[in-house]
Formats: C-alpha cells, structure tokens, sequence
C-alpha cells in the first residue's frame, strides 16, 4: 500500500536558517503530493501541493519538488522565522483527487531567535 | 478562508460510556467529511469517509459499531465512540472537503479532540 516516510524530528534552527525536511514516498503511479503544517492549537493546513513529476509546489517561501526518481517530495526554505515553528506532514493522494490522504509521522519545526 | 470547528476540543470519559464528537464546517458546505485518528508521534490515520445522507465508509480494521459516523447535513459530522476503553484514548482530527467544483478539492481539517477513557 501507499505509504510516506519523513524525517524524524524534532527540527532545531535558529533564525534565518536554511530549512530541509525530507520526505519520500511509495505508491503506484502518479499520485500527487502535498505538504501540510500545523500550527499550535490549530487544524492541518495545506502549506503547498504538486501534482505531476517535477512540479515545484510554493507557498510562504516554502517550496518542494516532485522527484518521481527518487520518489521524494522534500520541504525547503531558505531562510526561517520563528513564526515557523509548527509541525509539517508531507501526505500523498491517488492522482486527481484529495481524498484517501497518507500521510506520514509529521516532523516539528523549532525555530529560535 | 474555510474553516472547520470541532467540538468538544478534549474530553476525559469513563470507561464504558459513550463520547461524541462534532465537526462543523463554519463557512462551506462539505458532501465528503472525513475522520482521522492520531496516536502520539504516529501520522494521521484515515478512519473513515462519510458523505452526506449515505453510509460512512470505514477503513479495514476500524470497527464501524464502535466508531458510529453520521452526517446529516452539508455541514455536521459526528463521531460517536461507543462504550469507550482506554485504548480508544487518541487525537481525533476530521476534515471536510467543499461540495463546490471538481471532486480534486481541498480537504480543510478541524483541529482535532484529544479523547482520554479513563
């Protein structure tokens, strides 16, 4: 079956460093890839998506590429904010829908001054 | 942009009784909610997918007498967890999906209630 494996976190970092959070993936063909951030005390929210091989999904300086190859979907950001702390889940649907998300363990993010 | 409540946010129960939990959809209408369970430091896992005026439909191994869906209008949900046990104990987080456009939507989630049987 489907499944999704992200880095274990937690993620230390102090302002305005440079962010990475891998995340591969297995599944039959195409599915499409997101990436989900939870804030404290808040519901999952969509941070960015892609759908086909080597899309770029961007969002808040966030971004991520789609890598059929390596089936990988990692998570960068060039400069982090303590804003940024959350939790991240890196998740993957059947192609042409959002339903039947997998997603993996969710990796946190502490970023400090 | 869409928000999704759920109510109550934690709940400590006996053992043996029976708990419900709601999620709202505030600002859209949603055909297609869907409940997720989450263990401590473990991913989301999807329970099951309820679509409005049908059945839910549960995921292999998710007892769907214990776990009692229903989803009544275009903007309710509940999850009732039926004579409840400690290791029921968990973080229950739903999601709703917009009834408008194409099947491809968005899923919006709740932020989840933590439930302890005691």
């Amino acid at each position: 079956g489907d499944s999704v494996t992200q880095m274990e976190g937690p993620v230390t970092l102090s302002e305005e460093a440079f962010l990475t959070i891998n995340c591969t993936y297995t599944a039959t063909g195409y599915p499409s890839l997101f990436w989900y951030v939870q804030y404290p005390g808040e519901g999952l929210q969509l941070l960015l998506k892609a759908t086909k091989a080597d899309d770029k999904g961007s969002n808040k300086g966030f971004e991520a590429t789609y890598r059929k190859e390596t089936t990988s979907f990692h998570l960068e950001k060039g400069s982090v904010q303590v804003s940024d702390s959350a939790v991240y889940f890196c998740a993957l649907s059947p192609p042409g829908t959002a339903s039947k998300l997998t997603f993996g363990t969710g990796t946190r993010l502490q970023v400090t001054l | 942009g869409a928000v999704v409540s759920q109510h109550p946010s934690w709940v400590i129960c006996k053992s043996g009784t029976s708990v419900k939990i709601e999620c709202r959809s505030l600002d859209f209408q949603a055909t297609t909610m869907f409940w997720y369970r989450q263990f401590p430091k473990q991913s989301l896992m999807l329970m099951a997918t309820s679509n409005e005026g049908s059945k839910a439909t549960y995921e292999q191994g998710v007892e769907k007498d214990k776990f009692l869906i229903n989803h009544a209008s275009l903007t309710l949900s509940t999850l009732t967890v039926t004579s409840a046990h400690p290791e029921d104990s968990s973080f229950y987080i739903c999601s709703a999906r917009d009834a408008g456009g194409l099947a491809g939507r968005e899923q919006y989630f709740g932020p989840g209630t933590r439930l302890t049987v005691t």
